[in-house]
């Protein structure tokens, strides 16, 4: 089961920063988090991920509670091109060398111009 | 070359058809994956292969059929399906010991 709750839909301004909320307080000390994001008639977008400590990268930060019952995606400067459905992952060990991401609802992001 | 490839865009079938979807990738990904997404839905995961071996079934009905004949491509064999089973078909591959998925456009099929 996910087990990972987003808010349905949010809206930003372009050039405005963005927080996407997600909780996940079941989560296991070895579950990653991972977000991933689908933009209209494409398949899904790998953004960004962590365990415990905060990340950065070129498309986004990720901030992760002290927790690590809930985390924030933060699009620094959102464009008309980040509109898409975001999604807040579990990364579950499921064996072997094998990972299992389990998709929750997502959050779907309008950017209005 | 960087991305999944899946052939066809769209494919239509009846309920006695046998069709077999296409998913490539030329990144020396070991592990491939068959994605299920419903309108509006999520993503749902059906099979994962690793090291071309069948590593996961989602408890998939025995319709859906994978293959992966080599470490490149991985095929999706479909027969007898229900009108239930129209969705966006998605593969994805990831690195070994990473699991970072780079998702294909997929395949939207529409059973009638």
């Amino acid at each position: 089961d996910a087990k990972t709750t987003q808010p349905n839909s949010m809206e930003s301004n372009e050039e405005e920063p963005v927080h996407l909320p997600c909780n996940h307080s079941t989560i296991s000390g070895t579950d990653y988090i991972h977000w991933y994001r689908q933009l209209p008639s494409q398949g899904p977008e790998y953004v960004i991920h962590g365990l415990t400590s905060n990340v950065n990268n070129r498309m986004a930060s990720l901030a992760i509670a002290e927790d690590r019952k809930s985390s924030t995606l933060i699009l620094h400067r959102a464009t008309l091109r980040d509109a898409a459905v975001y999604y807040c992952i579990r990364r579950r060990w499921s064996g072997g060398s094998n990972y299992k991401l389990t998709f929750g609802k997502g959050t779907l992001l309008t950017v209005n111009p | 070359d960087t991305e999944v490839t899946q052939t066809p865009k769209h494919l239509v079938m009846g309920m006695t058809n046998k069709k077999s979807l296409k998913c490539e990738q030329h990144m020396g990904h070991r592990a491939m994956y068959w994605y299920k997404q419903k309108a509006k839905k999520p993503p749902e995961l059906m099979f994962v292969y690793s090291y071309e071996k069948l590593s996961i079934n989602e408890s998939v009905p025995s319709r859906f059929s994978p293959e992966c004949p080599n470490s490149s491509l991985l095929n999706l064999h479909l027969h007898a399906l229900q009108p239930e089973d129209s969705a966006l078909y998605l593969c994805a591959s990831s690195p070994a010991r990473t699991d970072t998925q780079y998702f294909g456009p997929g395949t939207r099929l529409t059973v009638l």
